[in-house]
């Protein structure tokens, strides 16, 4: 159990679905981020929530779109997704305070997305 | 635009040797650096980290080096063993922007 739950594990869709991943955070943080991990390559950060504001990457298509209804709630609503979205989707928290007070992400076991 | 960079895909080592892992950095602003392990079907776990004030945290077997004037940061494990087999990952922040490295995969014989 990490302390922070993702679901589904797994997810196969079509390229004309729309479907949501969903996060879940246990440890009271107050920041909850989307990153995107494909083989061989970096994570890239897609989305952050800090204290309820939104700080969006702006390179992440329109077809990812998140959803933070509280600070323990995180999703991630996919539609007409493309073959090369398919990845590992990894939801982290943590806790913020002000500059020089930092702290590590925790992350879930993330969603394995194929699009077909 | 790959701010934090690991150029080595995979480290293997013996059983009881040092491991050492590096990682370079571009952004002179990231003030937070943390190293990450990464087993296959789990999520990244938190390793080791070093704030920019310091040159140097250790953590029982695991050693974190930060070369400020160099942007360079390397993880030293002593001594190595089997179960420390995994996928590591170089983390550098600012604020809330934390920004990884693609890994090393180590693989520690016995």
């Amino acid at each position: 159990e990490t302390g922070v739950t993702q679901t589904p594990r797994h997810l196969v869709m079509g390229m004309t679905n729309k479907k949501s991943l969903k996060c879940e955070q246990h440890l009271g943080h107050n920041a909850m981020y989307w990153y995107k991990q494909s083989a061989k390559k970096p994570l890239e950060l897609m989305f952050v929530y800090s204290l309820e504001e939104r700080v969006e990457n702006n390179s992440v298509p329109s077809r990812f779109s998140p959803e933070c209804p509280n600070s323990s709630h995180l999703f991630l609503h996919l539609h007409t997704l493309q073959p090369e979205d398919s990845a590992l989707y990894l939801c982290a928290s943590s806790l913020v305070g002000g500059r020089g007070n930092n702290s590590p992400l925790h992350f879930g076991n993330g969603t394995r997305l194929t699009v077909t | 635009d790959q701010q934090v960079k690991q150029n080595s895909p995979s480290l293997s080592v013996q059983e009881g040797r040092i491991s050492i892992l590096n990682c370079d950095y571009t952004n002179s602003m990231f003030d937070y650096f943390l190293w990450y392990k990464k087993y296959p079907a789990e999520g990244p776990t938190f390793l080791i980290s070093i704030s920019s004030i310091k040159d140097k945290n250790e953590d029982g077997r695991f050693t974190v080096f930060l070369n400020k004037s160099a942007k360079h940061l390397s993880l030293h494990i002593v001594p190595s063993q089997p179960g420390d087999s995994a996928v590591y990952f170089c983390a550098a922040s600012v604020s809330n922007d934390m920004r990884f490295g693609a890994g090393t995969r180590l693989t520690v014989k016995p």
